[in-house]
């Protein structure tokens, strides 16, 4: 595709469920980022993902957060028995090489009941 | 610590009214600065990236400026279209990229 996807575009999901979200980058790009933007805010940064290189998990706000990536193709983000402050919009970007800035995706909105 | 601190929160303009927004880092190596627009319930997309101080790049009515510790995004007789929340990003050496809380701007006409 020409762009970063993402999806589901919307999810709502009951307190205590399990969720993921996906993220297919442009092709070829090297680098990943997982960012939540709560309503009014800015972003923050969650996990960052540069080729074979071990991610920088330094954002993640706690052990029910977790991601993976395979190579240089999809990511997953999964957020393991959701609360209601985990609602929030979740965006992906990718870059090649990590020396570029970022195109991101149209970002997944997450509610929790 | 990394960090990414934008000034004003919001803004509200007159159309035509020219104004500067402020973006203040602190990184341990700075590879890159980059300003970002994102409109209500899309992704952010990108305006600018700046490397080194002095740097300056320009498209349409903004124009963004770099120095060893701050950039500026300098808006000149802004329409109401350029409402939106404009967000600064910085790049360090690891290639983590660090956002700051953005400056939602509104422009009257």
């Amino acid at each position: 595709g020409a762009g970063v996807s993402q999806s589901p575009s919307n999810k709502v999901t009951e307190k205590g469920k399990d969720v993921e979200l996906r993220c297919d980058p442009i092709s070829g790009h090297t680098a990943l980022y997982w960012y939540r933007q709560r309503l009014g805010q800015g972003l923050e940064f969650l996990i960052y993902f540069q080729g074979n290189s071990a991610p920088d998990k330094s954002g993640l706000p706690s052990d029910r957060f977790s991601a993976e990536r395979t190579g240089e193709s999809v990511s997953t983000l999964t957020i393991q028995r959701t609360q209601q402050e985990d609602s929030a919009v979740y965006l992906c970007a990718s870059s090649y090489l990590g020396l570029a800035r970022g195109w991101f995706g149209p970002g997944t909105r997450l509610t929790v009941l | 610590e990394d960090q990414v601190t934008q000034s004003p929160e919001a803004l509200r303009l007159q159309e035509g009214e020219s104004s500067s927004l402020n973006c203040s880092y602190t990184v341990s190596g700075l590879r890159g600065l980059f300003w970002y627009r994102q409109d209500p319930g899309k992704g952010p997309e990108f305006l600018f990236t700046l490397y080194s101080a002095g740097e300056e790049k320009e498209k349409e009515r903004l124009k963004a400026t770099l120095t060893k510790k701050e950039s500026f995004l300098h808006i000149t007789a802004p329409k109401p279209e350029d409402s939106a929340t404009y967000l600064c990003a910085v790049q360090t050496d690891t290639g983590k990229l660090i956002f700051g809380q953005g400056t939602t701007l509104q422009v009257k006409p």
